[in-house]
This record gives structure tokens, C-alpha cells and sequence, in this order.
């Protein structure tokens, strides 16, 4: 059965809406969770590493005031998209690692659809 | 800067047949890899891993893997048309603390019945 659930698994808004998206941990507690952003066609590009209790660790190029990361708890993590445009439209797809240690698999959510009108 | 290499096909194979897919990496220290399918509009699930060298078998499944060469495969034996999805090659940044992936731009593979 699933091991990471995500919420919403679609949303269409208007443009300059603020859009939140969580991701749970299903049984097991997730420390590290991640973000991805995947447009049609291509691979998945890692946003952002979610720490729980700690400052989300963003990669190269990724706005951390557009896309704001919390993970209050070792449970959930959420991301923000503030003031969504157009171009945020994509497939948001979290995971975590269920096992502890290095090495272990990453787990994915069922994803959210973000479309932005 | 870490790679991962994927041909991105399509790979087109009978039903029936063995569909081979080949994933390359840059970095030698790495030493954990994954194999992820995904359905178009889906995410990616995990279908194997393996951390040492040499094959591991789960059904349909083999993932072979030969860190000298920095190469790992993934064969998927008696394909069927549900087979029919991109596959992701996924390795471990051996230099990051928090368990980073580095995925391959993934391979689409089509199992004509």
C-alpha cells in the first residue's frame, strides 16, 4: 500500500493564488522528505530537501520566497506556492525515505496537478 | 557534476520479448541505485533497487549492475503491453548528507501486443 500521501491531487486556480500542498508520511516517521517538479515530457527536477524542525535546503535556481517549504512535524511537510502564475502550472510530486539510513529508497506521493489559469 | 544517462527511446519491444533498459552514472563512489516506472500522469514507483554488484531478480525483473563499468540495467522478461510506461534510473549523491536522488531523464519503453 502507499506509503506517502498527497493532497490535493489536483488544483486549478486563478492566477496570484496562493496554493499549499501536503505530503504525509503514512506509519513511519520522515525526518527528510522531498520535492519534486516535473513538467510534460521530462524527468523530475528536485526543488527543494524539506528538514523537519529546520530550514528546507532549496537546489540551484529554485525561489525559496515563491515555494515555501515546512515540515512541522514528522508527518508532513507542505509547499506553498505564493502567488502562483502560469508558468508554476506543473506535476508536484513529493517522496520520503520510509527506512532509516543512507541509501534507502525514496518513496513517491500520488503527486498534484497544479494548473494555473 | 553528477550525471545519470538514459536513452530516452522510445524502446519499442514485442509482447512476449526481453526489454533492456541501460542506465549510466558519472560519479565512481556511488553505491545505491533505483529503477522507478512511470505511468503517464502518475508518479514514479519503485520497482527495484540494488546496492551491489551483479544481478538481482524480483519476478519479471532483473537489475544488473556493474560499478566498474558505472553502469546499471534493468530487464523485464515476458513484457506485456502494462509494461508500457518511462523508466527512471535513479542514483544516490554519495556526497549528500540529506539522501539526495539523481535521476536520469528516463526511458519509454512500448510493448506492442
Amino acid at each position: 500500500g502507499a506509503v506517502v500521501s498527497q493532497h490535493p491531487s489536483r488544483v486549478i486556480c486563478k492566477s496570484g493564488t496562493s496554493v499549499k500542498i501536503e505530503c504525509r508520511s503514512l506509519d513511519f516517521q520522515a525526518t527528510t522528505m522531498f520535492w519534486y517538479r516535473q513538467f510534460p515530457k521530462q524527468s523530475l527536477m528536485l526543488m527543494a530537501t524539506s528538514n523537519e524542525g529546520s530550514k528546507a535546503t532549496y537546489e540551484q535556481g529554485v525561489e525559496k520566497d515563491k515555494f515555501l517549504i515546512n515540515h512541522a512535524s514528522l508527518t508532513l511537510s507542505t509547499l506553498t506556492v505564493t502567488s502562483a502564475h502560469p508558468e508554476d502550472s506543473s506535476f508536484y510530486i513529493c517522496s520520503a525515505n520510509k527506512d532509516r539510513g543512507r541509501n534507502q529508497p525514496q518513496h513517491f506521493g500520488d503527486g498534484t496537478r497544479l494548473s494555473i489559469l | 557534476q553528477k550525471e545519470v544517462e538514459q536513452n530516452s527511446g522510445p524502446l519499442s519491444v514485442p509482447e512476449g520479448a526481453i526489454a533492456s533498459l541501460n542506465c549510466t552514472y558519472s560519479d565512481r563512489g556511488s553505491q545505491s541505485f533505483f529503477w522507478y516506472r512511470q505511468y503517464s500522469g502518475k508518479s514514479p514507483e519503485l520497482i527495484m533497487f540494488i546496492y551491489s554488484n551483479g544481478d538481482k531478480e524480483d519476478g519479471r525483473f532483473t537489475a544488473q549492475l556493474n560499478k566498474a563499468s558505472q553502469y546499471v540495467s534493468l530487464l523485464i522478461r515476458d513484457s506485456q503491453p502494462s509494461d508500457s510506461a518511462t523508466y527512471l534510473c535513479a542514483v544516490y549523491d554519495f556526497y549528500n548528507q540529506g539522501g539526495k536522488l539523481i535521476f536520469g531523464q528516463g526511458t519509454e519503453l512500448s510493448v506492442k501486443p
